[in-house]
């Protein structure tokens, strides 16, 4: 069955270290891999979209990479900050439809 | 505000009492994407829409639930005799490409 894993367990990590989250995937072969930012009681805010033929995308302060082989993609936010604190999910298109499906998220703290 | 927009942000029902909650997306929005979120796990998808066509709806929970869009504007998802097991966030989201613009959401709770 397909299946999305984000750890599930909150990763603490003091300000200014780069914060790694990890999203691995079974049974896809998405055109396109990408990351949302989710603050408590709010919807879900798109970050980063890296295709199948890219390896690397970066923005600012964050870094996606996407390796299709290990079936993974990893997340960097570098020179943390507090307010980077927030759950963090990665979501798959699933049947080419712009259907896009998430992973459970992971919620990643940040401490001054 | 020109985001996606959804109404009510908070609804309290009772058990068996039919639910409508509306999502008005950003206007130069075609597709429209409803979603379910219980605490600690991520979006769950529920159907979406393509202008007014419902392109994909299998995974709606039951029959219970169904949505709409006329004329390919705003959505209501609405949930007949809801279930305690129907308590959850119901997110709307819309996009123009791959990207997808969501609403705040509306919590239910069903007593």
């Amino acid at each position: 069955s397909q299946k999305i894993e984000q750890n599930s367990e909150a990763l603490n990590i003091q300000e200014g270290k780069t914060a790694t989250l990890t999203c691995n995937y079974t049974n896809y072969s998405p055109a396109y891999l990408q990351w949302y930012r989710q603050d408590p009681g709010r919807g879900p805010v798109f970050l980063l979209l890296i295709r199948e033929n890219e390896k690397e995308k970066r923005k600012e302060r964050l870094k996606v990479t996407f390796d299709t082989t290990l079936k993974q993609s990893l997340f960097h936010i570098t020179a943390s900050q507090p307010a980077d604190s927030a759950t963090y999910l990665c979501a798959l298109d699933s049947k080419g439809f712009y259907m896009l499906t998430f992973g459970g998220g992971t919620r990643l703290m940040v401490k001054p | 505000d020109t985001g996606v927009s959804q109404d009510p942000r908070h609804k309290i029902t009772k058990r068996g009492q039919n639910v409508t909650f509306r999502c008005d997306p950003i206007s130069e929005h075609n597709r429209l994407y409803w979603y379910r979120q219980t605490l600690g796990q991520g979006p769950e998808f529920l159907t979406y829409f393509q202008n007014e066509a419902q392109l994909e709806k299998s995974r709606l929970l039951s029959d219970r639930f169904s949505a709409e869009r006329p004329k390919g504007s705003f959505s209501t998802l609405e949930i007949q005799r809801t279930e305690q097991g129907d308590s959850a966030m119901y997110l709307c989201a819309s996009s123009a490409d791959e990207k997808l613009f969501f609403g705040s959401g509306t919590q239910l709770s069903v007593l």
